[in-house]
């Protein structure tokens, strides 16, 4: 079945560092991709997304590119602040009717002053 | 815009009692309607989804049943409430075309004990 891997489980930076977290997929065709952003105690919050090869999502800073070659979607920023804390989770649309949201396993990003 | 509101925001419920959650959406006609759980500390996993009126279609039950008696209601519920149901409970919307984003609600934070 379809499934999204985040390899990093928790990332340390510091204030204007570069991210990067690593979201790889398995699916079949060509999945919708997402990156979600979750604050304590809320509900997640859409960032972007993106729907086919070479495709690039991006919002607040925060981009990403659709890759079909290496089946990846990584989240990067240039410059991160201490408010973009919070837990990231990559997403992929499944085929069923359903519409299926898969989430990956979430990373939380931890930014210090 | 649309707007979605979940009820309780947060509740302590003993073993065997029985829960009912609840979810609207505003501005927005015939959306598809999700419910999901979330681990302390985990991924979100979607538990039941619904495309209309009356009709409802279960992914993981863990012992929970869902219902849509309005167009912009949906409701999770339980007769006998287990520990492992503790948890964030988050319902979501999205349009009818295919591919459309999901958005989340503000969740609600259950407690069993």
């Amino acid at each position: 079945g379809d499934s999204v891997t985040q390899t990093e489980g928790q990332v340390a930076l510091s204030e204007e560092d570069f991210l990067t977290i690593h979201c790889n997929y398995s699916a079949s065709g060509y999945p919708a991709l997402f990156w979600y952003v979750q604050y304590p105690g809320e509900g997640p919050q859409f960032l972007f997304r993106a729907s086919r090869d070479k495709e690039k999502g991006s919002s607040r800073g925060f981009e990403a590119t659709y890759d079909k070659g290496t089946t990846s979607f990584h989240l990067q920023k240039a410059s991160v602040q201490e408010s973009d804390s919070a837990v990231y989770y990559c997403a992929l649309g499944g085929s069923s009717g359903s519409w299926q949201l898969i989430f990956g396993s979430g990373t939380q990003l931890t930014v210090m002053p | 815009a649309q707007t979605i509101h979940q009820w309780p925001v947060a509740e302590i419920k003993a073993v065997g009692s029985p829960l009912s959650l609840g979810c609207t959406i505003k501005g927005k006609s015939s959306p598809n309607l999700y419910w999901y759980w979330q681990a302390t500390g985990g991924t979100l996993q979607q538990l039941f989804y619904s495309i209309t009126v009356g009709q409802v279609e279960s992914v993981v039950q863990l012992n929970l049943s869902a219902s849509r008696p309005k167009d912009d209601q949906f409701i999770l519920s339980t007769e006998k409430l287990l520990l492992s149901h503790s948890g964030f409970y988050l319902c979501a919307w999205r349009g009818t075309f295919n591919q459309d984003t999901q958005y989340f609600g503000p969740g609600t934070r259950l407690l069993v004990l």
